[in-house]
C-alpha cells in the first residue's frame, strides 16, 4: 500500500542553524510534492510545490528537493528562527489530473533561541 | 477576512445529535474539500467537490454527508454524531490550474472546527 513517512520525533535545533526535514514514500509515483506548515490548532498553510521533473525549488529561506529515484523529498529552512517552530507536512499529488494529495503525518520542528 | 472561513470554531455536541459544519470561501475556486485530523493520523479526506454538481466520497466518508450550496459554500454534516468523530475538521479549496498545467500552489485551508462528541 502507499505509504508516506515523516519523522514522528520532533526535530530540535538552535536558532541560526539549517533545519532539514525528510519525507519518504513507498509504492507511490507522485507527479507533484507539496510542503505545508501547520501551527497548533490551525489549518495547514501551503509553502512550496515541486514537480517530479524539478530537482530543487527555493523560496526565500526555504529549499525543497525531490529525488524520484530515492523516493524522497528534503525540506530545508536556512538561518532558522524560533518563529519557524511548527509542524511541517509533506503531501504527494498523483499524476492524472485529480490533484488530490495524500498527506504525511508531519514532523514537528522546534527552534531554540 | 479569511479566504476560507469555517464555522463554528469549536463545538461540543452529544452522541446521536445532528450537526453541520459550514465552510465558505472567497478564493473563487471550484474545488473544495473536507478533511479531518486526528493526533498521529494526519489529514484524512472525507468528501471533495470539483464543482457544484460534482461531489465525491473520500477515504473516510461513512457517517458524514455534504452539501455544495454554491461555488463558495460547502457544508459537512454528521447525521448522528458518535464519540469517535471527535476531531479537528478542515475545509480547503484549490485551483487545479489551466491549460492542462497544474498550478504552482496547493490548498488553502480554513482555520478548522474543533468538534467534541460526548
Amino acid at each position: 500500500s502507499q505509504k508516506i513517512e515523516q519523522n514522528s520525533e520532533a526535530l530540535n535545533i538552535q536558532e541560526g542553524k539549517t533545519a532539514t526535514l525528510t519525507c519518504n514514500y513507498t509504492n507511490y509515483s507522485p507527479a507533484y510534492l507539496q510542503w505545508y506548515r501547520q501551527d497548533p490548532g490551525r489549518g495547514p498553510v501551503f509553502l512550496l510545490l515541486i514537480r517530479e521533473n524539478e530537482k530543487e525549488k527555493r523560496k526565500e529561506r526555504l529549499k525543497v528537493t525531490f529525488d524520484t529515484t530515492l523516493k524522497q523529498s528534503l525540506f530545508h529552512i536556512t538561518a532558522s528562527q524560533p518563529a519557524d517552530s511548527a509542524t511541517y507536512l509533506c503531501a504527494l499529488d498523483p499524476a492524472g489530473g485529480s490533484y488530490i494529495p495524500t498527506f504525511g503525518r508531519g514532523t514537528s520542528l522546534i527552534v531554540h533561541p | 477576512d479569511a479566504d476560507v472561513t469555517q464555522t463554528p470554531r469549536n463545538r461540543i455536541t452529544k452522541t446521536g445529535k445532528r450537526i453541520m459544519l459550514e465552510c465558505s470561501q472567497t478564493k473563487g475556486h471550484d474545488r473544495m474539500y473536507w478533511y479531518r485530523q486526528d493526533p498521529g493520523l494526519g489529514l484524512r479526506l472525507i468528501y471533495y467537490s470539483f464543482d457544484v454538481k460534482d461531489i465525491n466520497k473520500g477515504e473516510i466518508s461513512d457517517g458524514y454527508s455534504v452539501s455544495r450550496q454554491a461555488q463558495a459554500k460547502f457544508s459537512l454534516s454528521l447525521e448522528s454524531a458518535i464519540p469517535n468523530q471527535t476531531a479537528l475538521y478542515f475545509c480547503a479549496t484549490s485551483d487545479p490550474g489551466t491549460g492542462g498545467r497544474r498550478a504552482n500552489y496547493g490548498y488553502t485551508f480554513g482555520s478548522g472546527t474543533r468538534l467534541t462528541v460526548v
